[in-house]
């Protein structure tokens, strides 16, 4: 089953902040985020495995929380570039080797 | 150096044709995969080959075989084409599977009239 991602799309200027939810409703035991730029293909950001870590790639960090079995994407002081459909995919422990995405979040970064 | 290439990029095709789409991978992985996204850009997985051996066949119509001749290439074959079928197809390859990165390729768009 794939996981609910949260909000469908999100308008921002640039600088400011924005966070992206995914939840899931089995137990998890890895969380993917994917970039997708139109007209290309998704791009790994980061994964964060059981264990309730958190990640950065720049000014992108994610955490995940094992017990809720939810992650969130924050994207900090956004820029032009981070424009695009952000995926989250989720591996549950019951479905190994399967990664789930999620509908996918919009992100419009504006000057 | 294309780290996951696919070919061809776009291909339209008329209803009830069969056809082919290849991917090779020069990264050495060990896992690769087929995605599909349709015109929502959901994308869903297909089918997942570690090491040549099917791990992962979802519930795809038997329209669609996919063939791994060795861990570099994994191509998708569809029979009897259908305009459901409309979409891009990803493929994908990663070092092993569930907690390793994906790198996709290009994806093939394919439009059925």
């Amino acid at each position: 089953q794939q996981p609910v991602q949260s909000p469908q799309a999100v308008i921002l200027r640039e600088g400011e902040d924005a966070v992206i939810n995914c939840s899931s409703s089995k137990a998890l035991y890895s969380v993917h985020w994917y970039r997708q730029k139109h007209g290309e293909a998704p791009v790994f950001l980061m994964i964060l495995l059981k264990g309730g870590e958190q990640k950065g790639h720049d000014k992108i960090s994610a955490s995940f929380n094992e017990k809720k079995q939810q992650s969130s994407l924050y994207l900090t002081a956004s820029q032009l570039s981070y424009s695009g459909t952000y995926f989250c995919g989720t591996v549950t422990t019951d479905s190994w080797g399967k990664l789930q995405f999620g509908a996918g979040t919009q992100v419009v970064v504006t000057p | 150096d294309t780290a996951v290439s696919q070919t061809p990029k776009y291909l339209v095709t008329q209803m009830g044709n069969d056809k082919s789409i290849k991917c090779e991978q020069n990264l050495g992985h060990d896992t690769m995969y087929w995605y599909k996204q349709d015109s929502k850009k959901f994308l869903k997985i297909m089918f997942s080959y570690n090491n040549k051996e099917l791990i992962i066949n979802e519930t795809v119509p038997n329209r669609f075989s996919p063939k791994s001749p060795d861990k570099a290439h994994l191509n998708l074959h569809i029979n009897s084409l259908e305009l459901g079928d409309s979409a891009v197809y990803f493929c994908a390859s990663s070092p092993g599977a569930s907690h390793y990165e994906q790198y996709f390729g290009p994806g093939t768009r394919l439009t059925v009239t």
